[in-house]
């Protein structure tokens, strides 16, 4: 079974802080994806990696930043944490090759900047 | 950009019984994958079923079955028999069929199982 693991099921930071989210796949995945899920809105995309050192913004980029140093491991920055970024945080992994892969999810952090 | 439309924040449905979640999307593009995830409590987001844009039968997963709508742009889920491990939030998914193989996700639909 694929498993995609999420260091922190539960966050609390400061307003200032840099944080730091990781997450880390085990079935060599070249794909991998940070979500943001809040109510009323469902995920959405902050950024997603196809290899190692390779990211793309996804829809709401603004006050974050990632990193893929090595190809299990995709790393969410958050450079100067806020209280708009009290969330829930999904990561994500899937194969690059062929017409479909499905999408694997960690169990998700919460985070609460305070 | 591609949006995913669902229009019903919460429902419910007596156990045993039959009910339909809706989704919508908007898109330009003739293939397209579209998904439909459960995520329960203990928050694992789990793919219930797919569709793919060019297949005209509906996809179908045990009690799980669509209504694929192309021109209408609908890809609704029922559920049949419903059980109290249906109890989730679901969410409907869009991805394209070519280039990026990001998700797009609907606001979800909040599901309850009265007994």
């Amino acid at each position: 079974d694929v498993k995609v693991t999420q260091s922190s099921r539960y966050l609390v930071k400061r307003t200032g802080e840099k944080v730091f989210l990781e997450c880390v796949q085990d079935m060599d995945h070249e794909n991998m994806f940070w979500y943001r899920q809040d109510p009323g809105l469902g995920l959405r995309l902050i950024y997603f990696s196809y290899d190692v050192k390779m990211k793309e913004k996804g829809d709401i980029p603004e006050g974050y930043s990632v990193s893929r140093e090595k190809k299990e491991r995709f790393s969410l920055i958050l450079e100067s944490a806020s209280t708009n970024q009290t969330s829930m945080y999904l990561c994500a992994s899937s194969f690059r090759a062929g017409t479909y892969s499905p999408l694997h999810f960690g169990n998700g952090t919460r985070l609460t900047v305070t | 950009a591609q949006t995913v439309t669902q229009s019903q924040p919460e429902m419910s449905v007596q156990e045993a019984e039959t009910v339909t979640l809706s989704c919508t999307y908007d898109t330009s593009e003739s293939d397209y994958y579209l998904f439909w995830y459960k995520q329960p409590p203990s928050r694992q987001m789990i793919l219930v079923i797919r569709q793919e844009a060019y297949k005209q039968q509906n996809a179908t997963e045990n009690r799980f079955s669509v209504n694929f709508q192309k021109a209408a742009k609908s890809f609704s889920l029922k559920i049949s028999d419903s059980q109290l491990g249906d109890a989730a939030m679901y969410f409907c998914a869009y991805r394209s069929g070519r280039g990026a193989q990001k998700l797009v996700f609907g606001q979800g639909t909040r599901l309850t199982i009265n007994p």
